[in-house]
């Protein structure tokens, strides 16, 4: 069972910033939320992880609401190499349950 | 490159057939994982080891069968599949099973048809 709901699509202009959002309301305390992404016939790819706090890498920065019943991903200036589907997940007692993503397409 | 190779990237199978699928990693992980990926549905975890040994294995048909010879490597043998069984087989590998703060890294998968 996906622990995660995603919006299916959303479109992004190129060099602005690609918000996406994801609710995880049955997340227990101690669990991670973890975004990865996947370009077609490639295996996911790994974005970011956090726990409470807003973290940022080179790649993007995640943002956790304060009762950790959502997120988002931002990807701050998008490019047409960001077009991928997107994944929202909430590592539960070690496994990490996917959804069925947001598919991001960067318009030109 | 992940670091987590999978071979072959293609593959099509009579039911009859049996075949092998590889994966190797070059990360000195110690958990590898077998995922399920079917067209409009979400990744199904098949299979995990940790260090050699099977700690998961979910609900998956015996028509699949998991080999963890060491660390480095995972194979997936095949024998006499169903059509439902085509689908994109992913391996992904991570440091420890039980860590926190564990990442997973993935191959780019062997698409599988069976026919």
């Amino acid at each position: 069972d996906a622990k995660t709901t995603q919006p299916p699509s959303m479109d992004c202009a190129e060099g602005r910033a690609a918000n996406l959002p994801c609710n995880h309301s049955t997340i227990s305390g101690n669990e991670y939320v973890y975004w990865y992404r996947q370009i077609h016939s490639q295996g996911p790819q790994y974005i970011i992880h956090g726990l409470k706090n807003n973290e940022t890498n080179e790649m993007a920065s995640l943002i956790i609401t304060e009762d950790r019943k959502s997120s988002t991903l931002i990807l701050p200036h998008a490019t047409l190499r960001d077009t991928a589907v997107y994944y929202c997940i909430v590592r539960v007692v070690h496994q990490f349950y996917f959804g069925t993503g947001t598919s991001l397409t960067v318009i030109p | 490159e992940t670091g987590v190779t999978q071979t072959p990237r293609h593959l099509v199978m009579g039911m009859t057939n049996k075949k092998s699928l590889k994966c190797e990693q070059h990360l000195g992980h110690n958990a590898m994982y077998w995922y399920k990926q079917s067209a409009k549905k979400p990744l199904e975890l098949m299979f995990v080891y940790s260090l050699e040994e099977r700690v998961e294995n979910n609900s998956v048909p015996s028509r699949f069968s998991p080999e963890c010879p060491n660390s480095s490597h995972l194979f997936l043998h095949l024998h006499t599949l169903q059509p439902e069984d085509s689908a994109l087989y992913l391996c992904a590998s991570s440091q420890y099973w039980t860590g926190d703060n564990e990442k997973l890294f993935f191959g780019s998968g062997t698409q599988l048809s069976v026919l």
